[in-house]
């Protein structure tokens, strides 16, 4: 079945720094890509999303790029914040029977420091 | 265009008792999804309404129960509670259109059973 693997965490970086969380996916047609990003205590926000094969989504400085022959959608960000500190999802959507259906790996925690 | 919104957002129940979470989807969304986040289990899925009939359905046992209303709010029951269902339950509605569907999250209802 459908699957996405993302790298496990916590992350801790400190602020400024690079980030790169890893996500990579299994599916048997052409999904859309997500990254969700979720504060404490608060539900998942659409962070950025991409449709097709080598579509960049980004939004707030973070950037992700569908990679079909990898399948891959890694999520970076140059300069990483203390408000960056979240639980950051990545997903995929797919037709799956007549209906969409969606996928999420397990989350991977980010932690940045002053 | 006011998100999605659930209530209630917090609430502490007995086991055996039952609840019901509310959800309204962003206006002209017709899909709602509902999902329970643990933090041993992640993000399952729990099922899915459009236009009033459940189209998809997670593993969950008979206890979790949905149903949607003509103006596409949504509700979800859980009968006997057990306090393994103490989690943040979350709603999502699904925006599809030329770029793609998207589904967005409401900021969700702490369930704590004691």
């Amino acid at each position: 079945g459908d699957s996405v693997t993302q790298m496990e965490g916590p992350v801790t970086l400190s602020e400024e720094a690079f980030l790169t969380i890893n996500c990579t996916y299994t599916a048997t047609g052409y999904p859309s890509l997500f990254w969700y990003v979720q504060y404490p205590g608060e539900g998942l926000q659409l962070l950025l999303k991409a449709t097709k094969a080598d579509d960049k989504g980004s939004n707030k400085g973070f950037e992700a790029t569908y990679r079909k022959e990898t399948t891959s959608f890694h999520l970076e960000k140059g300069s990483v914040q203390v408000s960056d500190s979240a639980v950051y999802f990545c997903a995929l959507d797919l037709n799956s029977g007549g209906y969409q259906k969606v996928t999420f790996g397990t989350g991977t925690k980010l932690q940045v420091i002053p | 265009k006011a998100g999605v919104t659930q209530t209630p957002r917090y609430l502490i129940k007995t086991r055996g008792q039952q609840v019901t979470l509310s959800c309204s989807p962003i206006s002209g969304h017709r899909s709602v999804s509902w999902y329970q986040q643990t933090p041993g289990q992640g993000l399952q899925f729990l099922f899915e309404y459009f236009s009033e009939t459940q189209r998809n359905k997670g593993n969950f046992p008979g206890r979790f129960s949905g149903r949607q209303f003509s103006n596409s709010r949504s509700e979800m029951n859980v009968s006997t509670l057990e306090l393994g269902d103490s989690a943040l339950y979350l709603c999502a509605s699904r925006q599809t259109g030329l770029a793609g569907n998207t589904i967005y999250f409401g900021e969700g209802s702490w369930l704590t059973v004691v």
